[in-house]
């Protein structure tokens, strides 16, 4: 859904353990997602994305997942380690001819060491 | 590829005063977004390109924002008179014509006094 920067959700998290990030999308015709990191005084970076044709997808330590049903979509991140410190947003393509991306609040990660 | 280039990426201004933002996108993506960031408001969508033309200004806050795209390896973001509300990071993105996936440049940290 489109961003409102207004409150935060963080998750704190052991170093080496893994990561589950939570987004909630808004609009059912939603065909692509993508994951973004984004540490301080940095833009965000993509990280990984998934269509929607598919409900899982993996990369070099994450994992999207999409459960369409109810428009959920999750990042899990394996042994998270110090480096993965940030604020992750997800955001969503809409299905109507337009490219721009909808971006969700974003979700704090702190790794404790 | 270095990526997309914004300069300058720190800016700070009195209140009046004219800035103008730079960036370059990625060679060969086909789309250009300007986006605003802010605590409060979090990432906003402002205006976007497609080949070089403007396709939805509507996220332009006001007739003192403007935004060109000469060619497509530059554009600029022109804030004319300048206010203090205007502080924020603005961050330059385009848009992989394959992938649909956008990149982000490092943002311009603009603070008007």
């Amino acid at each position: 859904g489109e961003s409102v920067g207004l409150h935060l959700p963080t998750l704190s998290v052991q170093e080496g353990d893994n990561s589950i990030i939570n987004c909630a999308y808004s609009n059912s015709a939603s065909d692509y997602f993508i994951w973004y990191k984004q540490e301080s005084g940095k833009g965000p970076q993509f990280i990984i994305d998934i269509r929607s044709n598919m409900d899982k997808r993996q990369g070099q330590r994450v994992t999207v997942l999409l459960n369409k049903t109810v428009k959920h979509l999750s990042l899990q991140i394996a042994a998270t380690q110090p480096g993965d410190s940030a604020v992750y947003f997800c955001a969503e393509n809409i299905r109507d001819g337009a490219n721009n991306l909808f971006f969700g609040t974003g979700t704090r990660l702190t790794v404790i060491p | 590829d270095a990526g997309v280039i914004q300069s300058p990426r720190h800016e700070v201004t009195e209140m009046g005063q004219e800035v103008t933002l730079r960036c370059k996108p990625i060679s060969g993506h086909d789309y250009l977004f300007w986006y605003r960031q802010t605590m409060m408001r979090g990432l906003e969508l402002l205006i976007y390109f497609n080949n070089n033309v403007p396709i939805d200004d509507s996220g332009m806050p006001e007739d003192r924002f403007s935004a060109k795209m000469p060619n497509a390896s530059f554009s600029t973001l022109k804030i004319q008179p300048s206010e203090p509300r205007d502080s924020a990071v603005y961050f330059c993105a385009s848009r992989d014509v394959t992938t649909g996936a956008h990149y982000f440049g490092p943002g311009t940290r603009l603070t008007v006094l």
